[in-house]
């Protein structure tokens, strides 16, 4: 089993619409949960973390951690075309060598005009 | 100013060579990472480097060799290139093995063909 599981995709939702995004994982020991962005061609970008449990909103952004089911969520509100990309969720935990981060195979998502 | 970057951009090549990726940071960051991505978008760690040190190595071939001359760069010299290294590599810094959160700023990547 991977340490963290991610649906690829392809999602496509007009423009406005609510995206919901999720992972799952099954490392109990991860503390921090992060959602990065990937435009085509381009390096990840660090979009939003949460410590541990619970919710933390950005503009129209919403990432949700629930350490009980091991299951994390990122929410985008009134979706734009610039919103377009691949999302990846990524995880962490502190170990003797340092933090280890550990990726899903990201979400392509793409918002119609 | 370019936080995390790489050279070259693309590079295609012939089996069996022998290729550099080179990376610099001007964060000031202690780690720095190498990760390859494959055509199904998955990222997967490769080595990471502490203040010049390997603290990571993940299971990868021993063709892949990285070299980190100090802690702004950390290069990764492929011998003997096979089709299967064909991917985007990507290289990224964060600020410190000892900090409690480490957010990696990434490159833009490498894209290596190999034909």
């Amino acid at each position: 089993q991977k340490e963290v599981e991610q649906d690829p995709g392809p999602l496509s939702v007009p423009e406005g619409a609510i995206v919901s995004l999720n992972c799952t994982y099954s490392n109990s020991a991860f503390q921090y949960f992060m959602w990065y962005r990937q435009y085509s061609r381009k390096g990840p970008e660090l979009l939003m973390y949460t410590y541990s449990s619970g919710n933390k909103e950005d503009g129209r952004f919403t990432a949700q951690v629930d350490k009980s089911s091991k299951y994390i969520s990122l929410f985008i509100r009134d979706s734009q075309p610039s919103d377009s990309a691949t999302y990846l969720c990524a995880m962490s935990a502190w170990s003797h060598t340092g933090n280890q981060f550990y990726f899903g195979t990201g979400t392509s998502l793409t918002v119609i005009p | 100013d370019t936080a995390v970057s790489q050279t070259p951009k693309y590079l295609v090549t012939q089996m069996g060579n022998d290729k550099s990726i080179k990376c610099e940071q001007n964060l000031g960051h202690d780690t720095m990472y190498w990760y390859k991505q494959d055509s199904k978008k998955f990222l997967k760690i490769m080595f990471s480097y502490n203040n010049k040190e390997l603290i990571i190595n993940e299971t990868v071939p021993n063709r892949f060799s990285p070299k980190s001359p100090d802690k702004a760069h950390l290069n990764l010299h492929i011998n003997s290139l096979e089709l299967g290294d064909s991917a985007v590599y990507f290289c990224a810094s964060s600020q410190g093995a000892g900090a409690v959160y480490n957010e990696q700023f990434f490159g833009p990547g490498t894209r290596l063909t190999v034909l």
